[in-house]
């Protein structure tokens, strides 16, 4: 199994923040590596797939970028409604595992 | 538009089996490329991926779930029927289904379900 590991697990920020969510493969995914956002008792939102490609409606504060093994998800300038979980998942080959995700609280 | 929902109990006892529906709207289990996976998230913790079917019926299964799942397809219902057997309090999650979107280039889940809460108490 490819083992996810995000970090952190959580942080605090402010509105306006910039924010920076790290994703590592234990082995190389290509760019099968897909992030999504999720609110409290809310269904995962995909935000980004393909490494960096931005899902339809998704703002553009939102970016991704890594190759190989590793990963980053940035928010620019955090919005209110930003604050919620962030997972990392690969979808390289099965099971199709996520990271432990990352908290981002006020 | 594309929608998915859960559907099945909200409580099982210990030794149980599991089974849950997800019936979808707004695209066919007969294109190819499509998929529907189910995934779960116990109170707190963090999603794990379960099952797969694809539009062709082919499946793929958590290996350390392989021996308690099944996962079958009914394309004239539009619906995905997740079976867990054997259920434990640990099994206690919300289950959610979602659609898998495919293009040779890049494979993601885009639709979610809203989940079900399954609790799995005596």
């Amino acid at each position: 199994d490819i083992q996810m590991t995000q970090s952190p697990s959580s942080l605090s920020a402010s509105v306006g923040d910039r924010v920076t969510i790290t994703c590592r493969a234990s082995q190389t995914i290509a760019t099968y590596l897909n992030w999504y956002q999720q609110k409290p008792g809310g269904a995962p939102r995909l935000l980004i797939y393909g490494v960096s490609t931005l899902q339809s409606g998704v703002p553009s504060r939102f970016s991704g970028s890594g190759s190989g093994t590793d990963f980053t998800l940035n928010i620019t300038s955090l919005q209110p409604e930003d604050f919620a979980t962030y997972s990392c998942q690969q979808t390289y080959s099965s099971p199709f595992t996520f990271g432990g995700g990352t908290k981002v609280e006020i | 538009q594309i929608t998915l929902k859960e559907s099945g109990p909200t409580l099982v006892k210990p030794t149980q089996t599991l089974t849950l529906t997800c019936t979808f709207s707004g695209f066919s289990l007969n294109t190819h490329g499509v998929g529907v996976g189910w995934f779960r998230q116990p109170p707190g913790k963090a999603l794990e991926w379960l099952a797969l079917i694809y539009w062709d019926g082919d499946e793929r299964l958590s290996p350390s779930l392989r021996s308690r799942l099944t996962i079958t397809k009914d394309t004239s219902r539009n619906q995905v029927v997740l079976t867990m057997t054997n259920m434990d309090p640990v099994d206690t999650a919300t289950y959610f289904c979602a659609h898998r979107f495919y293009n040779g280039e890049a494979r993601y889940f885009d639709y979610w379900g809203q989940g079900i809460l399954v609790t799995v108490s005596s």
